[in-house]
């Protein structure tokens, strides 16, 4: 079993629309997850972090994080085409708050 | 100034050439990363360096040796690369707990 799951897309949304991305992850300790954008020839940027359950908001971005179920997402609203980028899911290992480890991401297209 | 500055942008190198990878942050983080990126595939994780202690992924091929003189400055030094070594090499800092800051990353060429 891969320690992070996710669904590599492409996930295609018309612009204005929400955008719903997932991940699942395999370390029951883990304490910390974060989503990070990537543009395509760019490295990862830091756009969300969440500790506890339940939902954080941040502008158009909402991070939900469901530790029983091992899952958590980030919807994006009001999606435009400049969010379109690869999203990437981390957490912290339950080893070494060090060490992040990252899903393989997930291909965001907004169309105009 | 950015926050994680790395250098080169770019390598191209041969399978028996020695080359090396900088990388500095202006954070006041006191932890450092590499992180290997290829295609199709989840950010690796290659060391980690802490309050000067090494953190290494075992399945790392000798062939890439980091150094950490200073809680400022990383380097991964490079020798008798392979092809499939050809990636983007992610450097990063943090503090204990807290999200990775990552530079821009070099993209390197083995031919």
């Amino acid at each position: 079993q891969k320690e992070v799951e996710q669904n590599s897309g492409p996930l295609s949304v018309p612009e204005g629309a929400i955008a719903s991305l997932n991940c699942t992850y395999s370390d029951r300790g883990s304490q910390s997850f974060f989503w990070y954008r990537q543009y395509s020839g760019k490295s990862p940027e830091l756009i969300m972090s969440i500790y506890s359950n339940g939902d954080k908001e941040d502008g158009r971005f909402t991070a939900q994080l469901n530790k029983a179920s091992q899952y958590v997402s980030l919807l994006i609203r009001d999606s435009q085409p400049s969010d379109s980028a690869t999203y990437l899911c981390a957490f912290g290992g339950r080893d070494s708050s060090y060490k992040l480890i990252f899903g393989s991401g997930t291909r965001l297209l907004v169309r105009p | 100034e950015t926050g994680v500055t790395q250098t080169p942008r770019h390598l191209v190198m041969g399978m028996t050439n020695k080359k090396s990878l900088k990388c500095e942050q202006h954070l006041g983080h006191n932890a450092m990363y590499w992180y290997k990126q290829s295609a199709k595939k989840p950010l690796e994780l290659m060391f980690v360096y802490s309050l000067e202690e090494r953190v290494e992924n075992n399945s790392v091929p000798s062939r890439f040796s980091p150094e950490c003189p200073n809680s400022s400055h990383l380097f991964l030094h490079l020798h008798t690369l392979q092809p499939e070594d050809s990636a983007l090499y992610l450097c990063a800092s943090s503090r204990s707990g807290s999200p990775l800051h990552f530079g821009n990353g070099t993209r390197l060429t083995v031919t």
